[in-house]
């Protein structure tokens, strides 16, 4: 049972445009959102995080809208750049002591 | 401060063998989750350890197993390894706390190849 679903596993953006990446979950009882950002050979980095008191999250770049009706989230990179090509993860959790991982999205930025 | 650590970085077995993964969480943290990364899977939960004891396991067989030491370093064993076994294993530790609002920190992760 997929909780969290990322259906689109690559992305191609050019440089100095808009990334959006999208997730979607099934379990209501999610209140705490998060993204990861990750390089191959390397571990996930944490990115920015929504609670579900809040529908926006900004952080520079990066922005996470969260629909809790569609139970849909979303990250925007504005503008993208090269150096944001990696896989992208969004997780969830519900008042538990684990995160679950959606499958990930690869992002390439290009010149 | 140092952030989590992993060790070995890749480790070749056999299937049948015993692979034994260790993590050093960030200091003064207490809290060290496990996770699986099989090819084409996101990041499973495997097991959870806090103040040496576990607190809650995944959805993975008892093969799987690990322990927390006092200085809360973590070791991961996996027994009787499986085709399938063969993954990324990541050690995260949590901002605060424990993984729920917080955080988790992720170490670079032990790559396993069962052959």
């Amino acid at each position: 049972d997929q909780q969290v679903k990322q259906n689109s596993p690559s992305l191609s953006v050019q440089e100095g445009r808009i990334s959006i990446l999208n997730c979607d979950y099934t379990n209501s009882m999610f209140d705490y959102f998060l993204w990861y950002k990750k390089y191959p050979a390397e571990g996930p980095t944490f990115l920015i995080s929504i609670s579900s008191i809040k529908d926006k999250n900004e952080d520079g770049r990066f922005t996470v809208f969260l629909n809790k009706s569609a139970k849909h989230l979303s990250l925007h990179i504005v503008p993208s750049q090269p150096g944001d090509s990696a896989v992208y993860f969004c997780a969830a959790s519900a008042n538990t002591d684990k995160l679950i991982f959606g499958t990930g999205t690869r992002l390439q930025v290009f010149p | 401060e140092a952030g989590v650590t992993q060790s070995p970085t890749h480790l070749i077995k056999t299937r049948g063998q015993q692979a034994t993964l260790r993590c050093s969480p960030i200091s003064g943290h207490t809290s060290v989750y496990w996770y699986q990364q099989a090819l084409g899977l996101g990041l499973q939960f495997l097991l959870w350890y806090d103040e040496g004891e576990e607190r809650n396991r995944g959805n993975f067989p008892p093969r799987f197993s690990g322990r927390q030491f006092p200085n809360y370093s973590s070791e991961l064993n996996v027994n009787a390894l499986e085709l399938e076994d063969s993954a990324l294993y990541l050690c995260a530790t949590p901002d605060r706390g424990y993984a729920y609002n917080s955080p988790l920190h992720f170490g670079n992760g032990t790559r396993l190849t069962v052959t």
